[in-house]
């Protein structure tokens, strides 16, 4: 699978978006972008994933380039709740697939 | 009606002891796994089950025996247990054809002193 690269921290204000960058330069055609958080002492929590297109759900976006290098995830208004590390992961999805978690995002929201 | 729940939550046990940890998911998924998050936070698979077959095993010793009775429960059995068996062990399930859409356990804090 391919590997990703994140900035190790950001902070943003309450209410304002936050905009999670992530680089996979190696991506292949058949991988996937997912985006897991993981607030403090809890288990990992599924955002959002994609292909190719830009996705959007009750939690965040997800914004990919056209040549698939990178991608941003976005919290349109983010809370205290939101501070946590975010993971961004890129996986195929075949049987013995798996996801690789790397150091990921630690994004502070500030009162 | 949580939906992947494991037990128990917490546990400190000494050196050379064997125990588990119980998994067991109502989502109806069928492929279910285990991770571990060491001390310095990098979370690693460690095994996925497929109704009930073993699909991934990482390289893990084989003190570590996981055992999945029927397709919602996946068990994880761990033999002389050793100071750096000491992690948080996260059970997840994801559904049929979902990908790696994963739905994570609360975790299990195992403490080896």
């Amino acid at each position: 699978d391919a590997k990703t690269t994140q900035p190790p921290s950001m902070d943003c204000a309450e209410g304002r978006a936050a905009n999670l960058p992530c680089n996979h330069s190696t991506i292949s055609g058949n991988e996937y972008v997912y985006w897991y958080r993981q607030i403090h002492s809890q288990g990992p929590q599924y955002i959002i994933h994609g292909l190719k297109n830009n996705e959007t759900n009750e939690m965040a976006s997800l914004i990919i380039t056209e040549d698939r290098k990178s991608s941003t995830l976005i919290l349109p208004h983010a809370t205290l709740r939101d501070t946590a590390v975010y993971y961004c992961i890129v996986s195929s999805t075949g049987a013995n697939s798996k996801l690789t978690f790397g150091k990921g995002i630690t994004l502070s929201v500030r009162p | 009606d949580t939906a992947v729940s494991q037990t128990p939550k917490y546990l400190v046990t000494q050196m050379g002891n064997d125990k588990s940890i119980k998994c067991e998911q109502n989502l109806g998924h069928d492929t279910m796994y285990w991770y571990k998050q060491d001390s310095k936070k990098f979370l690693k698979i460690m095994f996925s089950y497929n109704n009930k077959e073993l699909i991934i095993n990482e390289t893990v010793p084989n003190r570590f025996s996981p055992k999945s009775p029927d397709k919602a429960h996946l068990n994880l059995h761990i033999n002389s247990l050793e100071l750096g068996d000491s992690a948080v062990y996260f059970c997840a399930s994801s559904p049929r054809g979902a990908g790696n859409t994963i739905y994570f356990g609360e975790g299990s804090w195992l403490t080896v002193v």
